[in-house]
């Protein structure tokens, strides 16, 4: 089946710093992947959704400038924290599409990236 | 917009026990309709999934039906395991609407098994 790889899966790193994770499809071509954040115990928040070659699209109250997106192919989208702060704080989770079986088949997620901002 | 519905949690349960998490829809047209499960720590995993009125989704002991007339899709086990133990979402991806392509979650329920 379809597989997602997250990586890393923890990172601590200091105030003011940024910080990258990747997200890739193993074995698909991923047309759109998506970001979470995910807060204790709270469901999972949508960040934004990148297409393949062109800009992010963020959801209300996300900033970009601080989530930088990119998604240079179809198996590979990166979120990067830029200028981290403790608040970033959290569980980030992407997610990959494949075309048109989402509709059957959901989308794949990737394992997750627990940040702790010090 | 599209928007899921689940029961307040935590649900707590013993081995054993037989276990229900309601989940209800609002959605345009016809979504296709999924349930994920996330262990501590760790990314969702598709649990199971309907895309039309009636289907059954299984997998694991887990069921969920796809009951269009009071749009649900609630998950049952009738013997749940410590190994349960997860935090469970409802989801649904509509093929229409403003929401097309996205997968809606449900705010997620936390089951707790104990021995």
């Amino acid at each position: 089946g379809a597989v997602v790889s997250q990586h890393p899966s923890r990172v601590i790193c200091k105030s003011g710093t940024s910080v990258k994770i990747e997200c890739r499809s193993l074995d698909f071509q991923a047309t759109t992947m998506f970001w979470y954040r995910q807060f204790p115990k709270k469901s999972l928040m949508l960040m934004a959704t990148s297409n393949e070659g062109s800009k992010a699209t963020y959801e209300q109250g996300v900033e970009k400038d601080k989530f930088l997106i990119n998604h240079a192919s179809l198996t590979l989208s990166t979120l990067t924290v830029t200028s981290a702060h403790p608040e970033d704080s959290s569980f980030y989770i992407c997610s990959a599409r494949d075309g048109t079986v989402a509709r059957v088949y959901g989308y794949t997620f990737g394992s997750g990236t627990r940040l702790t901002v010090v | 917009g599209d928007s899921v519905t689940q029961m307040e949690g935590p649900v707590t349960l013993s081995e054993e026990a037989f276990l229900t998490i309601n989940c209800t829809y609002t959605a345009t047209g016809y979504p296709s309709l999924f349930w994920y499960v996330q262990y501590p720590g760790e990314g969702l995993q598709l649990l199971l999934k309907a895309t039309k009125a009636d289907d059954k989704g299984s997998n694991k002991g887990f069921e969920a039906t796809y009951r269009k007339e009071t749009t649900s899709f609630h998950l049952e086990k009738g013997s749940v395991q410590v190994s349960d133990s997860a935090v469970y979402f409802c989801a649904l991806i509509n093929a229409g609407g403003t929401s097309y392509g996205k997968l809606t979650f449900g705010q997620g329920t936390i089951l707790t098994v104990h021995p």
